[in-house]
């Protein structure tokens, strides 16, 4: 069985670098045609996607974060990470990493990490 | 970007009973060429993550009871609980994956009345 798991600091200080990193067990991130996908969930703002990084060497990012974001894949470690530059209070969110498949529908969903942006 | 709006925010509904959850997204995500509409459907338990219900707006994950049915085409579509159950308490999400950024309704809350 497939778990994605997310780990990282819950606590972030403003104008700094949020790091992110999702463990995936059960299956290769190698040669996946899998979408390997961060979405966060504000409490106002609900569900938004932040990207995905796919094996095959493309990464797409929501235009709304992509002067911020990078999303990358260590096939040796079978993991995948996010990285968010500049945060501020407003990144303040639940982070999950997913798994996105065939068109982009979401089949996975790690546990999620609450990550306070705050000084 | 795409705008997805849920109907209702939240609703109570008897055990036993009929939930219908209402997603209109600002424009049409049906695709032509493949004859399909890219939206699925997610619940949210309490303390959970989301999980996968419904994709193509009618094809059931699988493992996901029948009584989780959607429909609609375009850009209206509904997501019906033919006989709520106490486990369905939860969050119902729509998502379109049309086009980028694919986006979210807010979620209409389902519980026990």
């Amino acid at each position: 069985q497939v778990h994605l798991q997310e780990s990282g600091p819950g606590l972030v200080k403003p104008t700094q670098t949020l790091s992110l990193t999702c463990t995936v067990s059960g299956a290769s991130i190698s040669g996946s045609e899998d979408y390997w996908t961060w979405i966060r969930h504000h409490p106002e703002k609900g569900l938004e996607w932040i990207g995905y990084a796919h094996d095959f060497g493309s990464v797409h990012y929501n235009p709304s974060l992509t002067s911020r974001v990078t999303i990358s894949l260590d096939t040796s470690r079978n993991q995948f990470s996010l990285k968010l530059t500049s945060v501020t209070a407003a990144d303040t969110a639940v982070y999950y990493c997913v798994r996105g498949v065939r068109d982009n529908w979401f089949d996975l969903w790690g546990h999620g990490t609450l990550v306070t942006v705050s000084s | 970007d795409i705008v997805m709006t849920q109907s209702p925010v939240s609703l109570a509904v008897s055990l036993g009973e009929r939930a219908t959850i209402n997603c209109k997204s600002s424009q049409s995500v049906f695709h032509y060429s493949k004859n399909k509409n890219y939206l699925a459907w997610y619940q949210q338990r309490p303390g959970q993550p989301p999980q996968l219900l419904i994709y193509w707006a009618s094809t059931r994950q699988s493992g996901v009871p029948d009584r989780f049915t959607g429909s609609g085409s375009g850009t209206d579509f509904t997501l019906s609980i033919s006989s709520l159950q106490p486990e369905d308490v939860a969050v119902y999400y729509c998502q379109q994956y049309y086009s980028t950024p694919w986006t979210f309704g807010l979620g209409t809350r389902v519980e026990i009345k």
